[in-house]
Formats: structure tokens, C-alpha cells, sequence
């Protein structure tokens, strides 16, 4: 069956741009996370969904980062005015629901903010 | 705060030896301990996960095996791989949370 997909798989942009990330979480999936991946460097939580709601925001590096999921299904992370040390991975991930361990990861979209 | 130190870094194993990464945790409150395993490119996948109630737990070559007392558990690969060669993560997550805290990753390459 499909896997997570997010969409774009690579973003340039310039800094102080805005730029939008997309997750497609596995179909029934009602856990959604975002984490960051910076060069050389382990997974960093950002944000967990449950359903549309979003109990867990505490990875969210500035007010700069913002999420929201819609219809318990699509999500999208927005960056606002981008600067340099955004640039990394940015990795999505479901999984079946609350208390449910495997988190299933997409493959990422490598941000570079020049 | 580094929650969950990983150790080494990186790591060259020859084909057919067995390969050690190790990890070390902070917070007793951590229930959940996985692997996951990143090719090139690609997202992380679930490799294989322990809780604290056992010491081990195998899954074909890879192995967890964990020490609550010392607060560290390691992933063994036996018989490594060239096709083994990737980058290794552990985690943890705390008892009622969603949120994985993961480890700094090694870099793993089996030489054929």
C-alpha cells in the first residue's frame, strides 16, 4: 500500500521567503508528527497531531513555524520568513493512532534557504 | 538536553562481523526504546523496538539489548551485510507521550 508522501521532495528559497511543506500520512492513519533532520544530525520532533488537533507543539523552534491538518488526514508545515539555519530535512510521519508505537516516516523534503 | 546519547558516530564493520551501536538515556520515565535504520535518501523505518520489562529481543540478525539499571541499550547486527550499510538511529519515548527523542544517528559501512 502507498507509504507517507510529502511533497516537495526539494525546496530552494531565499531567505525571509515563506515556504509550505506537505504530508500525506498513511490512509487511516490518525497520528501525524513532523520532525527536522539537519545535516549530520538526529531526528528533532517538531509537532504531533491527533486527528486535527494538535495536543503536542512543543518542538516548534519559533512563532516562524506553524502546522495545521485537515480533514484528519492532509498536514502542512509553514515556515514564514525563512533564514539560514531553517535549511534540513523535514520528515513527516503516521501512524495508526494515539498509544500505537510504529511511527511510518515519508521521505522528506531537503529545505535549503540560501 | 540531550536525552538519548548515541555512540559512535560513525562505524566500518567487514562483512560478516558484527556491528554494536550503543545508546544511553536520561529520563527513567522513557517506556518505548526503537531502531530505525535511514538509507540515502529516504526516511527512517522501523528496524526493531524494546520495552523495559525484558533484556532482549532478537529479530533475525538484529538484537536489542537493553539494561534499565545502567540506562543504556544497544542494537547488535550479526553476520553484517554490505546491504546493512545505512545510518542507525535509536529513540525513546516517555511513558504517555507520542513524541520520539531520538539519538544522533551512526553511520554504519559494511565493507564487502
Amino acid at each position: 500500500g502507498a507509504g507517507v508522501s510529502q511533497s516537495p521532495s526539494n525546496k530552494v528559497t531565499e531567505k525571509g521567503k515563506d515556504v509550505e511543506l506537505r504530508c500525506d500520512p498513511i490512509s487511516g492513519h490518525t497520528a501525524l508528527y513532523w520532525y527536522r533532520q539537519s545535516l549530520g544530525q538526529g531526528l528533532e520532533f517538531l509537532i504531533y497531531f491527533q486527528g486535527n488537533s494538535a495536543p503536542d507543539k512543543s518542538g516548534l523552534p519559533s512563532d516562524r513555524f506553524s502546522a495545521e491538518r485537515t480533514g484528519g488526514s492532509v498536514s502542512t508545515l509553514t515556515i514564514q520568513r525563512t533564514q539560514q539555519e531553517d535549511s534540513a530535512v523535514y520528515l513527516c510521519a503516521s501512524s495508526l493512532g494515539r498509544n500505537t508505537d510504529t511511527q511510518y516516516f515519508g521521505p522528506g523534503t531537503r529545505l535549503t534557504v540560501l | 538536553q540531550q536525552q538519548v546519547k548515541q555512540s559512535p558516530q560513525s562505524l566500518i564493520v567487514q562483512k560478516g562481523g558484527i556491528s554494536i551501536i550503543n545508546c544511553a538515556y536520561e529520563n527513567t520515565a522513557f517506556d518505548y526504546f526503537p531502531w530505525y535504520q535511514q538509507f540515502p535518501g529516504k526516511g527512517p523505518a522501523l528496524l526493531i523496538a524494546i520495552r523495559p520489562d525484558v533484556s532482549e529481543k532478537k529479530e533475525g540478525r538484529f538484537t536489542i539489548s537493553f539494561n534499565k539499571s545502567a540506562k543504556q541499550f544497544s542494537l547488535h547486527i550479526m553476520d553484517s551485510q554490505p546491504g546493512d550499510s545505512a545510518t542507525y538511529f535509536c529513540a525513546a519515548r516517555r511513558q504517555g507521550a507520542q513524541k520520539l527523542v531520538f539519538g544522533q544517528g551512526t553511520r554504519l559501512t559494511i565493507n564487502p
